[in-house]
C-alpha cells in the first residue's frame, strides 16, 4: 500500500516532558511536510523538507525540531512540550516541492498536554 | 504576506440543496489554486486544483473557477449529499521568501442533513 503513515494515533503527555512523532510515506516523493492542525481546524505549515534538506521553516518555537533519516521519513520532536501544543500534527508528502503538486496527508498525530 | 480567506463554518445544508463556499484570497505572485476536504478522523485530501487563471476544476460534482481578476475561487456543487459532511479548504501555492508552501484558508465545515 502506497501512502503516508503516522504513529502514533493519540499521544497524552503532561507539561515539560518530550514528545516524538514518526512519519512514513510510501509514495516515493521527495518532499515531506509537517502542519499543525488546531481545535478550531486552522491548518499551519511547520517545516517542508526536500529529499533530506529544510527548505520552510516556519515561524515555530524552538522546541519544535523535524529530523529526516532519509527522503521517505520525517519525525517532529518536541522538546518539553507546553499546553498550546495540543492540537493535531499533519505529516504530508508531494512529488513537488515547489508548491504546485498535490499534498497526500497522513491520518494525524492528536496531542494532548496535561 | 499571502492570504486565503473563506466561508465561515458551520454550513448547514439539507440534502439536495446546493452548496458555496466562498474563497478569496491575496497574493502578489501567480499561484495555483486548490480545493481540499477532510474527513472526519482522516487527513485532507485533494479534491482538485487550478494552475492557470481562467480555467475551472472539478470533481465529484464539486466545481470552482479561478477568477485572477476577483481574485476568488469559489466552491460549488449542485445538489450535496449527506456524504459530503466534511470541512473544506481553500489553498494557494506561494513562493515566499520562507521558500515554497502551501498557504491554506480556515476551512469551512460543511453539515448535510438527510
Amino acid at each position: 500500500e502506497t501512502a503516508v503513515f503516522q504513529t502514533p494515533n493519540y499521544h497524552v503527555t503532561q507539561v515539560g516532558n518530550e514528545v516524538s512523532f514518526n512519519c512514513k510515506q510510501t509514495l516515493g516523493h521527495d518532499t515531506m511536510y509537517w502542519y499543525k492542525q488546531d481545535s478550531k481546524k486552522l491548518l499551519k505549515i511547520m517545516f517542508s523538507y526536500n529529499n533530506k534538506q529544510l527548505i520552510v521553516n516556519e515561524t515555530v518555537p524552538r522546541r519544535f525540531s523535524p529530523q529526516s533519516s532519509d527522503k521517505a521519513h520525517l519525525n517532529l520532536r518536541i522538546k518539553s512540550v507546553e499546553p498550546e501544543d495540543s492540537a493535531v500534527y499533519l505529516c504530508a508528502s508531494s512529488s513537488d516541492w515547489g508548491g504546485y503538486a498535490e499534498q497526500f496527508f497522513g491520518p494525524g498525530t492528536r496531542l494532548t498536554v496535561l | 504576506g499571502d492570504s486565503v480567506t473563506q466561508t465561515e463554518g458551520p454550513v448547514t445544508l439539507s440534502e439536495g440543496t446546493s452548496l458555496t463556499v466562498n474563497c478569496s484570497y491575496e497574493t502578489k505572485q501567480y499561484p495555483t489554486l486548490f480545493w481540499y476536504v477532510q474527513y472526519p478522523g482522516e487527513g485532507p485530501q485533494l479534491l482538485f486544483k487550478v494552475p492557470k487563471a481562467n480555467e475551472k476544476g472539478s470533481n465529484r460534482g464539486f466545481e470552482a473557477t479561478y477568477n485572477k481578476e476577483a481574485t476568488s475561487f469559489h466552491l460549488q456543487k449542485a445538489s450535496v449529499q449527506e456524504s459530503d459532511s466534511a470541512v473544506y479548504y481553500c489553498a494557494l501555492s506561494d513562493n515566499g521568501t520562507g521558500g515554497y508552501k502551501v498557504v491554506f484558508g480556515s476551512g469551512t465545515r460543511l453539515l448535510v442533513s438527510p
